[in-house]
């Protein structure tokens, strides 16, 4: 199994630029979520999904869709990327809303917006 | 919403001293209490977790501490080794209806010096 593989590693946008941020998982987890990594702010949560066709929003949304079309594939959109968003971007997977499951994060996409 | 402060952001020691990284939390509906490491490059990753219902939980030379009143758990790491060295998170989970969220401290950068 590969897990969640994120995918670019790194990108760098122009303010106003869009792009997808892709995050696929091979576990048939029920769950995933995107977060966001800054310095001295921690993980913050942008979107989640609690099953294919169902997306709600997290704590930091605004600038960011997302759609769970599968069960494997969770991406990020970002319509028109600010410098704001420069940051470290995690997908995150688990098996479903049982306490205990684990989230199981990629390795991240550290984007940069000039 | 839930909000949760870990202290320190950094702590340097020793090699085969023990560490302590402190988190407090604010809803007292909270009943999931995970810890993440991260090491450099790489997604976080669960080492540990405490439910609600539990005061103390110990894996190896790890161990979390819970205390429900005064709404504040903790991470002891016994005779720290340098692969020990990485950002630790804490997280609180706020079980409420059909959501599973966590909400995560802003880290602790833990070296452990040779």
């Amino acid at each position: 199994n590969a897990g969640v593989t994120q995918t670019p590693k790194f990108q760098v946008l122009k303010t106003g630029q869009s792009m997808t941020l892709q995050c696929a998982q091979d576990m048939n987890h029920e769950y995933m979520s995107w977060y966001r990594q800054d310095p001295g702010m921690g993980l913050r949560l942008i979107h989640y999904s609690v099953g294919a066709g169902i997306t709600d929003q997290g704590e930091v949304p605004n600038g960011y869709n997302v759609s769970r079309s599968t069960t494997e594939d969770f991406p990020l959109r970002l319509l028109s990327a600010a410098p704001s968003q420069t940051s470290v971007y995690f997908c995150a997977s688990t098996l479903g809303r049982r306490l205990g499951s684990p989230l199981h994060f990629g390795n991240g996409t550290r984007l940069t917006v000039t | 919403g839930e909000n949760v402060e870990q202290h320190p952001s950094t702590l340097s020691v020793q090699e085969g001293d023990s560490a302590v990284i402190k988190c407090t939390y604010s809803d007292s509906a909270s009943n999931y209490f995970p810890w993440y490491k991260q090491e450099l490059g790489k997604g976080p990753q669960l080492i540990i977790d405490i439910r609600s219902n539990v005061g103390e939980k110990k894996d190896q030379r790890i161990a979390v501490t819970l205390n429900k009143t005064a709404k504040h758990f903790s991470l002891h790491i016994t005779e720290t080794q340098p692969e020990d060295s990485a950002v630790y998170f804490c997280a609180a989970c706020s079980s409420g209806g059909s959501n599973y969220k966590l909400t995560f401290g802003k880290g602790t950068l833990l070296t452990v010096n040779p």
